[in-house]
């Protein structure tokens, strides 16, 4: 099993260009999660869902839209990158409620 | 608000000094409580959830305490390829099992 894959690893932006960042997970796990990391932050969670075709907020949605029209997969969208959007995401996914969270390689964004 | 505390920031042993990293959380109703390590340029890797105060696990030279205000993170006799971030996440009963709150985590380094 892959487990978690993330596409692309790296990506460089110019300021209002959009983007998809692709989740992919082979674990047939419900719940998937995307988080951002930050110097000197802890992972922040930005978006999540809950089962095919649900998405919710997590705790700084600004700026990312999210799909999950597939179980296996979770996408992150920005349709207008700005300079504060630089970060390390990461995606996750579980295999049930409260369970632990399995983790992506990341994908580093920097957005000029 | 939960909020989570390591300390320290930055620890660097010799092999075979056994140490100890703490994560002091503040929590509506605790769920559970995860640590993770997570190499450079990698996404974090679960090692354990502890769910009740006065709980223990242990994998390989790691073991992971809990009481009501903080948890522990003992490594025993360390090897260089312990050298790693650990990160220390809680899940609150009131916040919703899908948030987890992460601390800044801290940055082991062991010398050979």
């Amino acid at each position: 099993n892959a487990g978690v894959t993330q596409t692309p690893k790296f990506r460089v932006l110019k300021t209002g260009q959009s983007m998809t960042l692709l989740c992919a997970q082979d674990m047939n796990h419900e719940y998937m999660y995307w988080y951002r990391q930050d110097p000197g932050m802890g992972l922040r969670l930005i978006h999540y869902s809950v089962g095919e075709g649900t998405t919710a907020k997590g705790e700084v949605p600004d700026g990312y839209n999210v799909s999950r029209l597939k179980k296996q997969n979770f996408l992150l969208g920005l349709e207008s990158a700005a300079p504060s959007q630089t970060s390390v995401y990461f995606c996750a996914s579980s295999y049930r409620q409260g369970g632990e969270q399995f983790f992506g390689p990341g994908t580093r964004l920097t957005v000029l | 608000e939960d909020q989570v505390t390591q300390s320290p920031e930055a620890l660097r042993l010799q092999e075979g000094e056994s140490s100890s990293l703490n994560c002091s959380y503040t929590v509506s109703g605790l769920r559970g409580l995860f640590w993770y390590r997570q190499d450079p340029g990698k996404g974090p890797e679960f090692l354990f959830t502890l769910y009740s105060a006065g709980e223990e696990k242990e994998k390989e030279r790691l073991k992971a305490t809990l009481t009501k205000k903080e948890s522990f993170l003992h490594i025993t006799a360390p090897k260089p390829e312990d050298s790693a971030t650990y990160l220390c996440a809680v899940q609150g009963r009131y916040t919703g099992f899908q948030k987890l709150v992460f601390g800044t985590g801290t940055r082991l380094l062991v010398s050979p």
